[in-house]
């Protein structure tokens, strides 16, 4: 498969506390994306970081890419309840082919 | 803009009948994705558009799966006949310049064969 794979499957936090999450692939990537879901909701994009770059960050989010190792890295600093979703990376190979991976079910607890 | 406009939220309908799902994407954009959402799969890319020409559609399962974009503000998305394993969430979504910006995805279309 081509799908990316998050890491871990699920997470529980206590809310203020960190939340990282993994991506693997195993292809070249143009670009890597991450998405989060809400509970019955669609998925929102969060950040999107091109293959030649290292680190991107967004308000509470700092997204890393090591393209040596074909993994991403998302980081969730000082979370919060409503940070409660599922994550998902995105990965767009050459050739405009486009995958989601399994995704990550977060929980945050007040 | 609303957003990714999708109908109907919820559809239930019985074995072998027609079912039509739709999606108005974000008015601007050109490009236009399908993806069914299932627990054992997760979230496949079904077909996508590009100023309503289908340029991928080797997601779609199989010919009782098609899609349509008739005009830049208009998908449909046909199983005909449906069968219980298309029970599934899809998703529309939207973007600009394809694949290497962001997709506004819509609310999704909850499917349910039975």
């Amino acid at each position: 498969s081509q799908q990316g794979e998050e890491d871990p499957q699920a997470l529980s936090i206590q809310e203020g506390e960190n939340a990282t999450m993994n991506c693997s692939y195993k292809t070249s990537i143009n670009n890597l994306q991450w998405y989060r879901q809400n509970s019955g909701r669609g998925l929102v994009h969060l950040i999107l970081i091109r293959s030649n770059e290292r680190e991107k960050h967004s308000g509470r989010l700092r997204v890393t890419l090591d393209t040596s190792k074909k993994s991403s890295s998302l980081l969730i600093t000082a979370s919060r309840a409503a940070d409660t979703a599922s994550y998902f990376c995105a990965t767009v190979l050459t050739g405009n082919q486009f995958y989601f991976g399994t995704g990550t079910s977060l929980t945050v607890i007040p | 803009d609303a957003g990714v406009i999708q109908s109907p939220r919820h559809e239930v309908t019985e074995m072998g009948q027609e079912v039509t799902l739709r999606c108005k994407p974000i008015s601007g954009h050109d490009y236009l994705f399908w993806y069914r959402q299932t627990m054992m799969r997760g979230l496949e890319l079904l077909i996508y558009f590009n100023n309503n020409v289908p340029i991928d559609d080797s997601g779609m399962p199989e010919d009782r799966f098609s899609a349509k974009m008739p005009n830049a503000s208009f998908s449909t998305l046909k199983i005909q006949p449906s069968e219980p394993r298309d029970s599934a969430v899809y998703f529309c979504a939207s973007s600009f310049r394809g694949m290497n910006t962001e997709a506004f995805f819509g609310q999704g279309t909850r499917l349910t064969v039975v």
